[in-house]
C-alpha cells in the first residue's frame, strides 16, 4: 500500500530552526508538497519538489532525497505565526495525491 | 485572483437530513477536487473533476453522497442522508490540470464544517 509518515507533533522555540520529516513508500513519484494548515484553516501550498536537492523559499526550505523516500520541511527564524500543522503530500505513479497526517508545530516563546 | 470560495462555512444538522455544500473553483482552474478532514487527519479524496467529468470518484460513499459540476465551473457536493460519522470538514480545491501545469498545485478554499448531531 501507500504510505507517508510524518511525525504527529512537534515543538519549538521562537527564533530558532526545526526540521520536519516526512517519508513515503508510494507506487511511483511525480512530486512532492509541502502544505501549513493553521487551526480552522484550509491547507496552503509552501513548497513542491519534484527533483533531489534543497528549494529555498525565504525562511522555508524543502529538501527531497527519492531514492530515500525522503523530504524534509526546514523552517528559520521562527516566528509564533508559524504555529500551525504541516502536511507532506505525494503525487504518486497515478497522479494522485496522497496525504500525510500532518505534523503540529508548536512555537513556545 | 479570487480564490476558492465555499458556502456555508458552518453547518449543523441533525442526523438523516440532508445537507449540501458548494464551491466556485478560482477561475481557469480545470480540476476541482472535494476532501474530507477529520481532526489531526490529511484530506481525504472523495472525488475528483477534469471539467465536467468525474474522473476519480472511488472513494465517495455513492450511497449517500453525491457531486455534480454542471459546466465544468461550480460544483455541489451532496449528503443524503446525513450520518453522525460525516461529522467533518469538506474541502473544496481547484487546480489549473496537468495539461495546463506541470506541477499543478492545489489550491483550497476555507472549507465547510459539518456537524451531524
Amino acid at each position: 500500500g501507500q504510505n507517508i509518515d510524518q511525525p504527529t507533533e512537534m515543538t519549538a522555540t521562537e527564533g530558532a530552526i526545526v526540521q520536519i520529516n516526512c517519508t513515503y513508500q508510494t507506487s511511483g513519484f511525480n512530486g512532492l508538497f509541502w502544505y501549513q494548515q493553521h487551526a480552522g484553516e484550509a491547507p496552503t501550498f509552501l513548497s513542491y519538489n519534484v527533483l533531489d536537492g534543497l528549494e529555498e523559499k525565504g525562511r522555508f526550505s524543502s529538501f527531497l532525497s527519492r531514492s530515500k523516500g525522503y523530504s524534509y520541511l526546514l523552517l528559520k527564524e521562527l516566528q509564533m505565526k508559524d504555529s500551525a500543522s504541516y502536511l507532506c503530500a505525494v503525487r504518486d505513479g497515478n497522479y494522485q495525491l496522497i496525504w500525510g497526517a500532518g505534523t503540529k508545530l508548536i512555537i513556545k516563546p | 485572483e479570487a480564490g476558492v470560495v465555499q458556502s456555508p462555512r458552518y453547518k449543523i444538522i441533525e442526523k438523516k437530513q440532508p445537507v449540501a455544500f458548494w464551491c466556485n473553483p478560482i477561475s481557469g482552474h480545470n480540476t476541482l477536487y472535494w476532501y474530507l478532514q477529520n481532526l489531526g487527519q490529511g484530506p481525504e479524496l472523495l472525488i475528483r473533476y477534469e471539467n465536467e467529468e468525474a474522473v476519480d470518484d472511488s472513494q465517495l460513499p455513492k450511497d449517500r453522497f453525491s457531486a455534480e459540476r454542471l459546466k465544468g465551473v461550480d460544483s455541489t457536493l451532496k449528503i443524503q442522508p446525513a450520518e453522525l460519522g460525516d461529522s467533518a470538514v469538506y474541502l473544496c480545491a481547484s487546480s489549473r490540470g496537468l495539461a495546463e501545469a506541470y506541477t499543478d498545485t492545489q489550491y483550497f478554499g476555507p472549507g465547510t464544517r459539518l456537524t451531524v448531531l
